[in-house]
């Protein structure tokens, strides 16, 4: 069964703070996601990666980075981090093999607070 | 601008019956469609998909539509479970997007018991 870990449920970091999310696949996927859930917003995607070293802007990457040093980890860094940032941060991963575009696989998920 | 949209926010259904979620969608490059479930404090779970080949997917109690011409698919859950109850995310792709999504805003389903 293919595991996405989030490294942290929850976390409170405060205005002007360079906080990091960091996100660990076991499947040998190729691409990985990060995306943010807000109500009634459903899920947006801020950045992906499809090979190591390898980014791509989202939806709404304005005050994010990313960084894959790994195939098997991916991490979203907010810089400055504002309260707008205030979230529930979603990492998945997906393989490039098979038909179609294949599910991606979703980790549990970080609520983040900034106060 | 929302190219995926799930007009209805919340669905209130009876078990045993059918529940039936909606999608529309706006970008005729879209070619595939996938859905997804997320219980409270979970991440999504993959449900079930649809090629734009294709008009119906079936699995189990699952069945995705897919109307091309009407930019529009739709899942049925015959018959609904309380366990069911979640929201439900629609999501869609296209072949040149590095596996990339759009996904819906989504549908909160409740199966009363």
């Amino acid at each position: 069964d293919v595991k996405v870990t989030q490294s942290s449920r929850y976390l409170v970091k405060r205005t002007g703070e360079k906080v990091f999310l960091e996100c660990v696949q076991d499947m040998d996927h190729e691409n990985m996601f990060w995306y943010r859930q807000d109500p009634g917003l459903g899920l947006r995607l801020i950045y992906f990666s499809y090979d190591v070293k390898m980014k791509e802007k989202g939806d709404i990457p304005e005050g994010y980075s990313v960084s894959r040093e790994k195939k098997e980890r991916f991490s979203l860094i907010l810089e400055s981090a504002s309260t707008n940032q205030t979230s529930m941060y979603l990492c998945a991963s997906s393989s490039n093999y098979g038909t179609g575009t294949q599910p991606q696989h979703f980790g549990d998920g970080t609520r983040l607070s900034i106060l | 601008d929302q190219q995926v949209k799930q007009n209805s926010p919340s669905l209130s259904v009876q078990e045993g019956r059918i529940s039936i979620l909606n999608c529309d969608y706006t970008n005729s490059m879209f070619d595939y469609f996938l859905w997804y479930k997320k219980y409270p404090a979970e991440g999504p779970t993959f449900l079930i998909s649809i090629s734009s080949i294709k008009d119906k997917n079936e699995d189990g109690r699952f069945t995705v539509f897919l109307n091309k011409s009407a930019k529009h698919l739709s899942l049925h859950i015959v018959p609904s479970q309380p366990g069911d109850s979640a929201v439900y995310f629609c999501a869609a792709s296209d072949a040149g997007g590095y596996q990339k999504v759009t996904f819906g805003t989504g549908t909160k389903l409740q199966v009363i018991p």
